[in-house]
């Protein structure tokens, strides 16, 4: 079955303690992004990946980085989380960027930053 | 980056009824696409129409694109408690070097009555 996993579902962590959202795809697509999705501001994009060890800035980079090794996975890391970081993250991939093929996204990960 | 705007925010009809919710846009686009997103969980792609086209339906939604007016609408006929969920569209725009990856309006809530 198509799918993009993330993990975990749901996370409260403290504030200053790293950690990773992990993120994988088994559709061999080439493009990978990094959502957040809050309250009255909807979807921003905070990292995409246009292939392996291709990866940019979205609109919310701010707090956050990314890597992309292997194509399937495309993990979020937060070095030092801090309480605006509480939000419902996505992880979604593509054939490729933009519209000309739909977008597959995770679950979603419910960040709490306490 | 250039981001749709659904209208309207939220939206309550009737089980049967049909729902129509709309898109505008800001720039040029090269397709545009529909999400439904069900409370917490990840989007799901609905359906594509690419700039060239009006019209495009897909069992019961209707999606047209007026790119004059830089608007798209979405319809559900024969609405079911199912349809509860949020509906964004999605939009690309061509800058110097190629497409952008997507961008999301702050979507519709759609509740069905039963």
């Amino acid at each position: 079955e198509a799918q993009v996993t993330q993990n975990p579902r749901y996370l409260i962590t403290v504030t200053g303690k790293k950690l990773t959202v992990t993120c994988s795809q088994n559709m061999n697509h080439e493009y990978m992004s990094w959502y957040r999705q809050d309250p009255g501001l909807g979807l921003r994009q905070i990292y995409y990946s246009m292939n392996v060890e291709v990866t940019d800035k979205g609109d919310v980079p701010e707090g956050y980085k990314v890597s992309r090794k292997e194509k399937r996975n495309f993990p979020l890391i937060l070095e030092s989380p801090s309480p605006n970081q509480t939000s419902l993250y996505f992880c979604a991939s593509s054939l490729a960027a933009g519209t000309n093929t739909e977008a597959f996204f995770g679950q979603g990960t419910r960040l709490t930053v306490v | 980056s250039q981001q749709g705007e659904e209208d309207p925010q939220a939206l309550s009809i009737q089980e049967g009824e049909n729902a129509t919710m709309n898109c505008s846009y800001k720039t040029s686009i090269n397709n545009l696409q529909w999400y439904r997103q069900n409370s917490g969980r990840g989007l799901v792609h609905l359906i594509l129409i690419r700039s060239n086209e009006r019209e495009k339906h897909s069992g019961r939604l209707r999606v047209t694109l007026d790119t004059s007016k830089k608007s798209s609408s979405l319809l559900i006929t024969a609405s079911r408690a199912a349809d509860t969920a949020s509906y964004f569209c999605a939009t690309d725009a061509w800058t110097g070097g190629g497409a952008d990856g997507l961008t999301f309006g702050k979507g519709t809530h759609l509740i069905i009555q039963p």
